[in-house]
């Protein structure tokens, strides 16, 4: 069964600094990693999606990486800002399930401070 | 603007009582919905996979006869908590999937906080 864990839980960090979330899942046979910006009490957004044939993908300030032989994936986000306060959560997608038949980590509470 | 429309986006009831949250596409066609439960500080846990015109699949575990899901139309998809208890508290989300092939995406809804007395 494939597992999913994120470290750190929590993360507090003041606003400027460069900070890396970790990702880690035990089955390599997976389609896709993405990983969710989530904010208390609302739905997901998705921020970045990375195929298994990918090693990174990169918008604006954040990157993210894959390694699907060791089973990780980092996020990183550079000159962190107050508005980047949220969870975030990565998920996998299976081989061998549909679309959408995600299994998600149990996430990383960003707070980043002025 | 967002693409699936989920409400209520809070609700509080009495134990005993039936509780329907929607999930609607608002500009693409999803035949395929899917519905995750939230608890605090914990992950999302997928429980049923909603397919349009046919009955939902529910993951290992998820009571059907509990958590009823009907999928009538392209752009909705319901799911009853029947006869909630305190312990269905949670935070329910619903995403649907749109396009094809590589151009397919996922959106998720903006929850629902259920609250049960």
């Amino acid at each position: 069964k494939q597992e999913v864990t994120q470290i750190p839980a929590a993360l507090s960090v003041p606003e400027g600094e460069n900070l890396v979330l970790n990702c880690s899942f035990t089955d390599s046979a997976i389609y896709n990693l993405q990983w969710f910006r989530q904010d208390p009490g609302k739905g997901l957004t998705s921020l970045l999606l990375i195929q298994s044939s990918q090693r990174e993908q990169t918008s604006g300030r954040l990157n993210a990486s894959l390694d699907k032989s060791s089973g990780r994936s980092t996020l990183y986000i550079a000159a962190s800002q107050p508005g980047d306060s949220a969870t975030y959560l990565c998920a996998v997608r299976p081989i061998g399930t549909s679309y959408g038949k995600l299994t998600f980590g149990q996430g990383t509470i960003l707070t980043v401070h002025p | 603007g967002a693409v699936v429309s989920q409400h209520p986006s809070r609700v509080i009831c009495k134990s005993g009582t039936s509780v329907k949250i929607e999930c609607r596409s608002l500009d693409f066609q999803a035949t395929t919905m899917f519905w995750y439960r939230q608890f605090p500080k914990q992950s999302l846990m997928l429980m049923a996979t909603s397919n349009e015109g046919s009955k939902a699949t529910y993951e290992q575990g998820v009571e059907k006869d509990k958590f009823l899901i009907n999928h009538a139309s392209l752009t909705l998809s319901t799911l009853t908590v029947t006869s909630a208890h305190p312990e269905d508290s949670s935070f329910y989300i619903c995403s649907a999937s749109g396009g094809t092939g590589n151009n397919e995406k996922l959106f998720f809804g903006s929850g629902t906080q259920l609250s049960v007395l």
